[in-house]
């Protein structure tokens, strides 16, 4: 079956830092990753897409890769800052109907 | 605004009585969907709809029912809810186009608790 997995359930990083979160899946071919952002007690928000044919996308201090090769896409945020403090959900989408969620990595950084 | 609208954002019910979760969009999107939201489970799919009238099961729709009579309004019922249930919901909306799948536009999520 479908499977998505990232792999930390939580990362705490010091403010300055370069924060990485990773997101894995089998037997599945998405055409699109995409990454969203969670803060508590609110809905997903939309950082960034990149498509299969894509490695790298960027956007301001984000960036994301995308290896179909591996079944991995990496998520950056440089010059982290206690802002970005949140959890961060990888999605990918191989059809026009059916998204799959990550569970999330909740991310901490402190000052 | 572009938003997406979920009613009520919490509730506590009863097994068995059966309860509705509107979402309303007012960015004219052809597809809206439904999630539920458990620790450790991440985001699971509910229900989809690709356009008026036209929906399908996702993932988890067990004790699930879904409507899609006009493309803003896409409710969620639970016919006769169960503790298993209690969960957050959230609904989502996006463009749907062969060319381009897109993001996918949030509401603010329903709590629900069922006793």
């Amino acid at each position: 079956s479908q499977k998505i997995e990232q792999n930390s359930e939580a990362l705490n990083i010091q403010e300055g830092k370069t924060a990485t979160l990773t997101c894995n899946y089998t037997n599945y071919s998405p055409a699109y990753l995409q990454w969203y952002r969670q803060d508590p007690g609110r809905g997903p928000v939309f950082l960034l897409l990149i498509r299969e044919n894509e490695k790298e996308k960027r956007k301001e201090r984000l960036k994301v890769t995308f290896d179909t090769t591996l079944k991995q896409s990496l998520f950056h945020i440089t010059a982290s800052q206690p802002a970005d403090s949140a959890t961060y959900l990888c999605a990918l989408d191989g059809s026009a109907s059916k998204i799959i969620f990550g569970s999330g990595t909740r991310l901490s950084i402190r000052p | 605004e572009a938003q997406v609208t979920q009613n009520p954002r919490y509730l506590i019910t009863v097994t068995g009585k059966k309860l509705t979760v509107t979402c309303s969009q007012n960015m004219n999107h052809e597809y809206m969907s439904w999630y539920r939201q458990d620790p450790g489970l991440g985001l699971r799919q509910i229900y989809y709809s690709m356009n008026v009238e036209v929906t399908d099961k996702g993932d988890v729709p067990e004790g699930y029912k879904v409507s899609r009579k006009e493309k803003r309004n896409f409710p969620l019922i639970l016919e006769s809810p169960s503790p298993n249930q209690t969960s957050l919901y959230f609904c989502a909306s996006r463009r749907q186009s062969l060319a381009n799948t897109g993001e996918l536009f949030f509401g603010e999520g329903s709590r629900l608790t069922v006793l």
